[in-house]
């Protein structure tokens, strides 16, 4: 069974501050996803990286990949109060239909 | 194209009511799934489907059930609902060789 595990859960940081989020998981897969969920919304897609070594920028997030350690993280960098959600990594359960597996989500909040 | 439909935004059941939430897509994608979220808790699989007629149980499959006679729709349906059952539900779409996830906008269920 393939279960994905992200650390923090909570996180509360200063605007300015760096910050990384973990995903482990802990069965092959060479496609993982993180998704960005304001309250009440449904899930924005942020990232898919795709093989061991990808790594993958937009504005202040950068996400990478090492399938051999079966790690992706999520860097914040410079964060600021628009960064505030939930943070939700995923990854492709091949003999699910290409159906996703979840880690429990990073809330995150930014503050001044 | 519209994306991912969902049906209804919001609902608030009975104790033991059967209801069926409507997913559909309009982008002749073959992989469908249903997730449902709860706090702390992240987004689990419900059921997915691989192709019209072919539906199979995801993590937490237990009330609920599910059929794909169109490649269009999968509807989720309770047949007998439970406080339990209380959730947010997510459907997706994806089609093979695809690198992106189409969720829908979600719907908000509480059962008293």
């Amino acid at each position: 069974e393939l279960k994905v595990e992200q650390n923090p859960l909570f996180l509360s940081m200063q605007e300015g501050k760096n910050y990384t989020i973990y995903c482990n998981y802990s069965t092959t897969s060479d496609r993982l996803y993180w998704y960005r969920q304001d309250p009440g919304k449904s899930l924005e897609s942020l990232f898919v990286l795709l093989s061991n070594g990808a790594v993958k920028q937009e504005g202040r997030l950068m996400a990478s990949l090492d399938t051999k350690a079966r790690l992706s993280t999520l860097h914040i960098t410079a964060a600021v109060h628009d960064l505030s959600a939930t943070y939700f990594c995923a990854v492709v359960g091949w003999s699910s239909g290409y159906a996703l597996n979840f880690g429990k989500g990073t809330s995150l909040l930014v503050t001044p | 194209n519209a994306g991912v439909t969902q049906t209804p935004k919001f609902q608030v059941l009975k104790t033991g009511q059967s209801m069926t939430l409507q997913c559909a897509q309009d982008m002749n994608h073959e992989y469908m799934s249903w997730y449902r979220q709860d706090p702390g808790m992240g987004l689990r699989l419900i059921h997915y489907s691989v192709g019209a007629g072919i539906t199979d149980q995801g993590e937490v499959p237990n009330g609920y059930n599910v059929s794909r006679s169109t490649t269009e729709d999968f509807p989720l349906r309770l047949l007998s609902a439970a406080p339990s059952q209380t959730s947010v539900y997510f459907c997706a779409s994806s089609y093979r060789g695809s690198e992106t996830q189409y969720f829908g906008p979600g719907t908000r269920l509480l059962v008293l």
